[in-house]
């Protein structure tokens, strides 16, 4: 298995672009997570899912739209990127709401 | 939401215990404790969790307060793989759902 995966690793934008980071899991697992992590502070929920076809806001979801079309890909888009959302991007899955979760390797992005 | 307290940073000696305090005073019933850590900047890794009966697992050992307002994570032998952020966090019921609230987490270093 793959496990979580993430993609881009790396991404820059300018200030009012729109992009999508994907992620993808191939455990089956039915919970998914977004979360984003500024410099030297803890991890905070953007977005989150319980399954296909269901989705729910995090701490700061504000800026931020998510989808949950299939059990295996959780993308998180955003609309029109702003300095204040530049930071690292980690997608997590989990088989159930009281198991582990899986991160990702994260997407470091950068809008200017 | 419960809200959790730890330490900002901790060093310990290689070979020595590695004992991580996390306050957690306003947890309810059917809250469980989690622990994370993140090493470097990679995605954070699962270590243990529970509800209201010390854990063990090949990691590390998990021991909370019987009044459960308070847990500390051992690291029996750390080695200087250890160093990392570790978080303590609360395990959040909405509904059916869940979320994982991470604060600034402790940042071990482990000492040749």
């Amino acid at each position: 298995n793959a496990g979580v995966t993430q993609t881009p690793k790396f991404q820059v934008l300018k200030t009012g672009q729109s992009m999508t980071l994907q992620c993808a899991q191939d455990m089956n697992h039915e919970y998914m997570s977004w979360y984003r992590q500024d410099p030297g502070m803890g991890l905070r929920l953007i977005h989150y899912s319980v399954g296909a076809g269901i989705t729910d806001q995090g701490e700061v979801p504000n800026g931020y739209n998510v989808s949950r079309s299939t059990t295996e890909d959780f993308p998180l888009r955003l609309l029109s990127a702003a300095p204040s959302q530049t930071s690292v991007y980690f997608c997590a899955s989990s088989v159930g709401q009281y198991n582990e979760q899986f991160f990702g390797p994260g997407t470091r992005l950068t809008v200017l | 939401d419960a809200k959790t307290t730890q330490p900002t940073s901790m060093d310990c000696a290689e070979g020595r215990a590695a004992n991580l305090p996390c306050n957690h005073s306003t947890i309810s019933g059917n809250e469980y404790v989690y622990w994370y850590r993140q090493i470097h900047s990679q995605g954070p890794q699962y270590i243990i969790h529970g509800l209201k009966n010390n854990e063990t697992n090949e990691m590390a050992s998990l021991i909370i307060t019987e009044d459960r307002k308070s847990s500390t994570l051992i690291l029996p032998h750390a080695t200087l793989r250890d160093t990392a952020v570790y978080y303590c966090i609360v395990r959040v019921a909405k509904d059916s759902s869940y979320k994982l609230i991470f604060g600034s987490g402790t940042r071990l270093l482990v000492r040749p």
